[in-house]
């Protein structure tokens, strides 16, 4: 069954410390897409990254990272420098390619507060 | 351009009431897809409309909730007699195009509170 599980419920950091977030997914489909969403106090999701799964490059975006691993179904995220607008709910999310409409599987989310 | 908007943003409904909330998708996406998020969840999927036609609705929780998009833009969601477990936030999102994963971009919610 399809699955995605973000295990940490809350972390919190001082501000310029580096933090990564977990995700772990299943599923038996092999195309699928998997995503991270930051979702701050004011509820609106923002998009942050896609990756398909026959890409397992490794991506950067500033301060932002993810790796994406086959081998243990986890795609994580790392946060260099967290500074305190960092301060959010990020949610990891699952997308199965034969599912024919492309719905989302969220995680239960990581909620991170960056202290200053 | 315009982001995804969602309307009211806020609505407080008596148990047994009825209620429409409203998505307004970005101009020519395709796809659009409704999604509920109670407190401290994620969001979990309701229904999928692909233009006008509504492919997917596996995750509405009973024959209460009904959804449209007539014209394959705008969309309502109507949820019949409430009940207190109804109470949550209502996610619309839209995506480009259909046939792929494309990002979902989201709306603000409606945050609807069932008393």
């Amino acid at each position: 069954a399809q699955k995605v599980t973000q295990a940490q419920t809350e972390i919190s950091v001082v501000e310029k410390e580096d933090v990564t977030l977990d995700c772990v997914y299943e599923t038996r489909d092999t195309t699928y897409y998997l995503f991270w969403y930051k979702q701050p106090p004011s509820g609106e999701l923002v998009f942050l990254i896609r990756r398909n799964s026959f890409d397992e490059q490794n991506e950067i975006s500033g301060r932002y990272s993810w790796n994406f691993q086959k081998s243990t179904s986890s795609f994580n995220f790392t946060i260099t420098a967290s500074q305190v607008v960092d301060s959010a709910v990020y949610f990891c999310a699952l997308s199965e390619g034969d599912s024919g409409t492309y719905k989302y599987i969220f995680g239960t989310g990581t909620r991170l507060k960056v202290l200053a | 351009g315009a982001g995804v908007s969602q309307s009211p943003r806020y609505k407080v409904a008596k148990r047994g009431q009825d209620v429409a909330l409203r998505c307004d998708p970005i101009s020519g996406h395709v796809s659009l897809f409704w999604y509920q998020q109670a407190l401290g969840q994620g969001p979990e999927f309701l229904t999928y409309f692909q233009n006008e036609a509504q492919l997917d609705k596996s995750g509405l929780p009973s024959d209460r909730f009904f959804a449209e998009r007539p014209e394959g833009s705008v969309s309502t969601l109507k949820i019949q007699r409430t009940q207190q477990e109804d109470s949550a936030v209502y996610l619309c999102a839209s995506s480009f195009t259909s046939g792929t994963a494309h990002e979902q971009y989201f709306g603000p919610g409606t945050r609807l509170t069932v008393t």
